[in-house]
């Protein structure tokens, strides 16, 4: 598509309940980012792929947090047991390659009630 | 560790007046820094960036001067519009691909 779709828009979760947060790149795109953005915050790193390989997952902030991209193209962030601190925007994003020019969605609120 | 101060806001301004949100900057090395803007209901924007000391990046009437003497990577405009009322996020990467942004700065364009 023309560019990062995100889904779904708004989510809200009973604390203790798993979610699974989808990201659809740009077509071809190699490099992906997941993001996550408390409320009045900027967006703090969680995992990088490039293709279907993790590469980087040291800003997930507990084993909570998982993420994959099986494919090198659909990225899913899951996050079993949420917590109300897990409330936030997870922002995806993509790029051909790195040098900080992606291309971010519009972002997943995730509320945890 | 990498970190990036912005000036705090929210700002409010009326049309034709100049812009300046300050970003100041703690690398490790010698990083690329950037400008990200989020219009309301949109996703994030890569709005300028810059990748050795001296350098400026422009886009949109927008300009920013890669400071290395004084860490700072400030964004400026002339004359700003209502359609520039977004939130602003000042960025730098040390790397090909980790991102470490500011807080962000709301600015706010009166007609």
């Amino acid at each position: 598509g023309a560019g990062v779709s995100q889904s779904p828009r708004y989510k809200v979760a009973k604390r203790g309940q798993d979610v699974a947060l989808r990201c659809d790149p740009i077509s071809g795109h190699v490099s992906l980012f997941w993001y996550q953005q408390a409320l009045g915050q900027g967006p703090e790193f969680l995992t990088y792929f490039q293709n279907e390989a993790q590469l980087d997952k040291s800003g997930l902030p507990s084993d909570r947090f998982f993420a994959e991209r099986p494919e090198g193209s659909v990225s899913t962030l899951k996050i079993q047991r949420t917590q109300q601190e897990d409330s936030a925007v997870y922002l995806c994003a993509s790029s051909l390659a790195g040098t900080g020019g992606y291309t971010f969605g519009s972002g997943t609120r995730l509320t945890v009630v | 560790g990498n970190s990036v101060t912005q000036m705090e806001g929210p700002v409010t301004l009326s049309e034709e007046a100049f812009l300046t949100i300050n970003c100041t900057y703690t690398a490790t090395g010698y990083p690329s820094l950037f400008w990200y803007v989020q219009y309301p209901g949109e996703g994030l924007q890569l709005l300028l960036k810059a990748t050795k000391a001296d350098d400026k990046g422009s886009n949109k009437g927008f300009e920013a001067t890669y400071r290395k003497e004084t860490t700072s990577f400030h964004l400026e405009k002339g004359s700003v519009q209502v359609s520039d009322s977004a939130v602003y996020f000042c960025a730098l990467s040390e790397s090909d691909y980790k991102l470490s942004f500011g807080a962000g700065t709301t600015v706010t364009v009166r007609a």
